[in-house]
């Protein structure tokens, strides 16, 4: 079965640096993919970038980026020049082999500092 | 604009009641789902649907049970409401023919079992 791991409970950055967030991942598929999502305070889930197995480059969505290694089950997100508003509980998820179904990660909390 | 919207933000009910969240989605998408999300644990899936009047179990069905008698309504039954369902509830709804089928998700409701 699907499964996601995000070990950093919680990460602290400064303002305007770069953060990775950790993200490994376990499947029998062939053929996947990759998403995180943002979750602000207040509740609503914001889909921020993703990656397909297949993709030969890493996936870029303006300050975010998908360090995606294959070999290591792993898919980092880094979010460069962070802001205030980056603070929030990032989620890692995969689809999984039946269905449309995600199977998330514990979450990430992020605090920027001023 | 892509639109997911849930019946509350917040609900306070008290034990043994029943519970009626609703989830509409604007989007024509096929796919529907329920999660609820714990500190901790991430979003767990409860039940999903993929047509009206289908409906599949998801990784925690037990205590709850959907209804989809409409393709943009997707409704979640707590028969007997306990403590232990205090929770976050996400509704999310996705589309077989969307670019990489991302999910896209209501602002939650606040459920607080009494």
């Amino acid at each position: 079965a699907q499964k996601i791991t995000q070990t950093q409970p919680g990460m602290f950055v400064q303002e305007k640096e770069a953060v990775t967030l950790d993200c490994t991942y376990d499947t029998s598929d062939p053929s996947y993919g990759l998403f995180w999502y943002k979750q602000p305070s207040s509740g609503e889930m914001i889909f921020l970038i993703y990656q397909g197995s297949y993709d030969q480059q890493n996936a870029t969505e303006g300050r975010y980026s998908l360090n995606f290694q294959k070999a290591r089950k792993s898919a980092n997100l880094v979010i460069s020049a962070s802001q205030l508003g980056d603070s929030a509980m990032y989620f890692c998820a995969i689809p999984s082999a039946y269905g449309n179904k995600l199977v998330f990660g514990a979450g990430t909390i992020l605090r920027v500092k001023s | 604009d892509v639109k997911v919207t849930q019946s509350s933000r917040y609900l306070v009910k008290r034990t043994g009641e029943k519970v009626f969240l609703e989830c509409v989605q604007d989007m024509d998408h096929e796919n529907m789902f329920w999660y609820r999300q714990d500190p901790g644990l991430g979003l767990r899936l409860i039940y999903f649907s993929y047509d009206v009047k289908m409906k599949e179990k998801g990784d925690i069905p037990e205590g709850y049970s959907v209804s989809r008698e409409k393709k943009e309504r997707f409704s979640l039954i707590l028969e007997s409401a306990s403590t232990n369902q205090t929770s976050m509830y996400l509704c999310a709804s996705s589309t077989t023919s969307g670019r990489f089928n991302e999910q896209f998700f209501g602002p939650g409701t606040r459920l607080t079992v009494l």
